[in-house]
């Protein structure tokens, strides 16, 4: 399974663009980046994935660069409630026997100032 | 759907005894996941089934623990005996496929004592 690097942590200012890197050097054709969060003790909750594509929803977007080694999640305008712990994941979506496999790494844990 | 449903979220009992964990995945997903999560080590995932078979518990920390599903609305995590180092919070986890949207349960707040 391809792993991934985040910092351990990030401040960003209320109302910023948060950018939140990640790095997946070892990334194979067939795995997935996927972006997670976990507020406080919640269960985590799925933010955006892509393949090497951008990509944007309602939520965030997901820059992949083109060699697939690396990504970087942004949060468009950072808000107090977007103070979370944020996962990169890569994910085999085929051809493996670890097929849908879904690994936490440590995550940033991201803080939003006011 | 009401998402993913574990039970009980709290639970606390003496060291020795046996606690059963649940879960209800979300109705048609394929994928169920259990992991632990601790403040030394993380989210750790611990097993993972497919069409209610298991495809890798080597996160299974020891035979104390086991895991089953059978059928597909219903998995349990058991743990016997118990010890004071399986505190911690689980969670379950469904998604419809290899490669959708994995949704998560409120989790379970084990403490052992």
């Amino acid at each position: 399974d391809a792993k991934t690097t985040q910092p351990p942590s990030m401040d960003c200012a209320e109302g910023r663009a948060a950018n939140l890197p990640c790095n997946h050097s070892t990334i194979s054709g067939n795995e997935y980046v996927y972006w997670y969060r976990q507020i406080h003790s919640q269960g985590p909750q799925y933010i955006i994935h892509g393949l090497k594509n951008n990509e944007t929803n309602e939520m965030a977007s997901l820059i992949i660069t083109e060699d697939r080694k690396s990504s970087t999640l942004i949060l468009p305008h950072a808000t107090l409630r977007d103070t979370a712990v944020y996962y990169c994941i890569v994910r085999v979506v085929a051809g493996s026997s670890n097929t849908g496999k879904l690994i936490f790494g440590q995550g940033t844990t991201l803080q939003v100032k006011p | 759907d009401a998402g993913v449903i574990q039970s009980p979220r709290h639970e606390v009992t003496e060291m020795g005894q046996e606690v059963t964990l649940r879960c209800k995945p979300i109705s048609g997903h394929d994928y169920l996941f259990w992991y632990r999560q601790t403040m030394m080590r993380g989210l750790e995932l611990l097993i993972y089934f497919n069409n209610n078979v298991p495809i890798d518990d080597s996160g299974m920390p020891e035979d104390r623990f086991s895991a089953k599903m059978p059928n597909a609305s219903f998995s349990t995590l058991k743990i016997q005996p118990s010890e004071p180092r399986d505190s911690a919070v689980y969670f379950c986890a469904s998604t419809l496929d290899s490669w959708r949207v994995a949704f998560f349960g409120q989790g379970t707040r084990l403490t052992v004592v």
